[in-house]
């Protein structure tokens, strides 16, 4: 069965460091996500992404982050100085509709740590 | 308003009991109602999803129950089984461009054997 796939599973930085994430959606799907749950806590959206650009970005998605689709497999999340408070579980979803099929599959997730 | 209020935060059953996960919203805008069940260390997986033109969606144990005028839906598991421990999170969204998910604050929920 087809599956998002995410790499690394952890990535420990150094405050102020940037780190990129990185996200291999289900191959026929068009939209990808990016959502972040910070530990005990509840999954918040933080972008959304389609046909090369930003659909909607969340209050947290600030100018540190920034996402890409540099080939036509990867998507990525990059946070340029990562805080403290970057510190999270950070998932990819991907959808293979907007409208009608709105099923998001998430991949495993990179767990950030940010000391 | 764009958010999705869920209770109880933890639920202890017995096996074979049926736990009930509440979730209420204020957006009648949203039409779209998941179900995902995320175990330790993985990520939120799809359960079962529903759309306001239904009253109940049923899959196997899981079952939706929503009511529209209220603004509520729940999850039912039928005949629970200690595997089905695990963090249960209901979401919604609205139709459109981007179908962000807008999600409750989980339930933990443990299937005692």
């Amino acid at each position: 069965e087809p599956e998002v796939t995410q790499t690394p599973s952890h990535q420990v930085t150094q405050m102020g460091q940037e780190v990129i994430l990185r996200c291999v959606p289900i191959s026929n799907h068009l939209y990808f996500y990016w959502y972040r749950q910070i530990l005990g806590q509840k999954v918040e959206f933080l972008v959304s992404f389609y046909n090369n650009e930003i659909s909607e970005k969340s209050e947290i998605f600030d100018d540190q982050f920034s996402v890409e689709r540099p080939d036509g497999s990867n998507f990525t999340l990059k946070i340029r100085s990562t805080k403290l408070e970057d510190s999270a579980m950070y998932f990819c979803a991907s959808s293979e509709f907007s409208g009608g099929a709105h099923e998001q599959f998430f991949g495993p997730g990179t767990r950030l740590t940010v000391l | 308003q764009q958010q999705v209020k869920q209770s109880p935060q933890s639920l202890i059953v017995q096996k074979g009991g049926i736990p009930i996960i509440n979730c209420a919203y204020e957006n009648t805008a949203f039409d779209y109602f998941p179900w995902y069940q995320q175990f330790p260390g993985k990520g939120p997986a799809l359960l079962i999803a529903i759309r306001p033109d239904v009253s109940e969606k049923k899959e196997g144990r899981f079952t939706i129950s929503f009511n529209k005028s209220a603004k509520q839906f729940s999850l039912h598991i039928m005949d629970s089984q200690p595997g089905d421990s695990a963090t249960y999170f209901c979401a919604a969204s609205v139709d459109g461009a981007t179908n962000k998910l807008i999600f409750g604050t989980g339930t933990l929920l443990a299937v005692q054997p």
